[in-house]
């Protein structure tokens, strides 16, 4: 069974740093690309970041780009999200996804992680 | 603003077919890029509903389906239940912006 779980999210003030953490399990994570989504309060999706299975591709949105910065480490069976000079407008739930065959749209998702920016 | 439009809102009765719409560029869904769509109640994990433009994954009902024409793509939801009542997002890859993109989401409303 495909189980993704992210943590690492929390309360933090703007211009501080924070690392999410997804632990997948119940599939070969090297094969999968995996992505991180998120939603901030009365918003709609927003697909943050995104890596291949061997992490040599990445993408990163414009709107996060320079400050946030996505890795894996597939024998851990984690992928993770560096967080830095955060801002109010990065305040959202953060989830986790497992890319859907080759692509990095996501079958699989995580529960979510709550990351609030405010002072 | 999201690359892919879709309506803000949509609703319909208990058994009535209701159709989302997903309107996207040459650089997305015109470009030959295959649709996804997502089925998201806030506070809950994204489920996929469509992927490859028309394609179920397994556990999804046949009341979803999905189709794509030119740059434009549609989710249909036939035989309305009130478990439906949720947010919907069609999703692409985008050439311009060299990654994937979400459209603004529906808010489907059941009556």
């Amino acid at each position: 069974e495909v189980q993704l779980l992210e943590s690492g999210g929390g309360l933090i003030h703007p211009g501080g740093s924070l690392r999410l953490s997804c632990a997948a399990s119940g599939f070969p994570l090297r094969k999968y690309a995996m992505s991180w989504v998120r939603q901030a309060p009365g918003k709609g999706l927003e697909w943050v970041s995104a890596i291949s299975g061997d992490g040599g591709t990445t993408y990163i949105a414009d709107s996060v780009k320079g400050r946030f910065t996505i890795s894996r480490d597939n024998s851990k069976n984690t992928v993770s999200l560096q967080m830095k000079s955060l801002r109010p407008e990065d305040t959202a739930v953060y989830y986790c996804g497992k890319g859907h065959g080759s692509s990095s749209f996501g079958d699989y998702w995580g529960p979510g992680t709550l990351v609030t920016v405010s002072s | 603003q999201s690359v892919l439009t879709q309506p803000p809102s949509a609703s319909g009765t208990p058994g009535q077919r209701v159709t989302i719409s997903c309107s996207g560029s040459s650089s997305n869904i015109g470009g030959n890029n295959i649709v996804y769509w997502y089925q998201h109640l806030p506070g809950t994990s994204p489920k996929l509903l469509i992927y490859s433009n028309s394609q179920r994954p397994s556990g999804v009902p046949d009341r979803f389906s999905g189709s794509k024409s030119g740059a434009s793509a549609s989710l249909a939801i036939s035989g309305l239940r009130s478990e439906d009542e949720a947010d919907y997002y069609c999703a692409a890859w985008d050439d311009r912006l060299n990654g994937p993109v979400f459209g603004g989401g529906t808010k489907l409303t059941v009556l």
